[in-house]
């Protein structure tokens, strides 16, 4: 069975341009979480889909925005890049059986650096 | 706020000793996960482990939920073993929301 995937797997960008990056959970997850990693914060909870549904979000403010789409794939995007948001997105994806199982698997990771 | 605490920040062992690294939880979890961190960036599962004691081969896990901690084992450690390890957290309500800790970063010198 495939792992989480995502895409690009690099990606550099400049101050004011806006980025959406995506991913494809493990067949058959239904959650779908994402997470910044800067050397700085460290590994930071961003937002949580699942059936369609943002269930959760971190501290970020509202130039971080995602959706998630019938298949579960999900995209997160974000808006007026600033210098700081370069980082390590990881995206990671979950199955959920019955109540509190939720051992949550992550993919690659996408790089993005904003000049 | 929720914390999730991890000890030593630093590790450096030569080939072949052994590990303990430690994990804190302020709060009751749902789930608890350790990563191994590849250099590339991917964060690999080495165990899901709420509670319990769990082993895969040299590593092994410990988490006394009623004390709040976890701990990591790694034995005969080798070269490969070198990396950032990471602890994770859920502590209810939305079940998607890890809280990492800081990792414990260990070099294993030849």
């Amino acid at each position: 069975k495939a792992g989480v995937t995502q895409t690009p797997r690099y990606l550099i960008k400049t101050r004011g341009q806006q980025v959406t990056l995506s991913c494809s959970p493990i067949s058959g997850h239904r959650s779908v979480s994402w997470y910044q990693q800067t050397p700085g914060q460290g590994l930071q909870f961003l937002f949580e889909y699942f059936s369609e549904t943002q269930r959760n979000k971190g501290n970020f403010p509202g130039r971080f925005s995602g959706r998630q789409f019938s298949n579960s794939r999900s995209e997160m995007n974000v808006s007026t890049l600033e210098l700081g948001d370069s980082a390590l997105y990881l995206c990671a994806s979950s199955l959920e059986v019955g109540a509190g199982y939720n051992e949550q698997f992550f993919g690659p990771g996408t790089r993005l650096t904003v000049l | 706020g929720i914390q999730v605490e991890q000890s030593p920040p630093d590790l450096i062992l030569q080939e072949g000793a052994n590990s303990t690294l430690r994990c804190n939880f302020s709060d009751s979890v749902n789930n608890l996960q350790w990563f191994h961190q590849n250099p590339w960036g991917q964060l690999i599962n080495l165990f899901y482990i709420p509670s319990g004691t769990k082993q895969n081969g040299r590593l092994s896990a410990t988490t006394v939920a009623t004390e709040r901690y976890s701990l990591l084992y790694i034995s005969s450690s080798q070269t490969t073993d070198s990396g950032v390890y990471f602890c994770a957290a859920n502590y209810g309500g939305s079940q998607g929301n890890l809280i990492f800790g800081k990792g414990t970063k260990l070099s294993v010198k030849p």
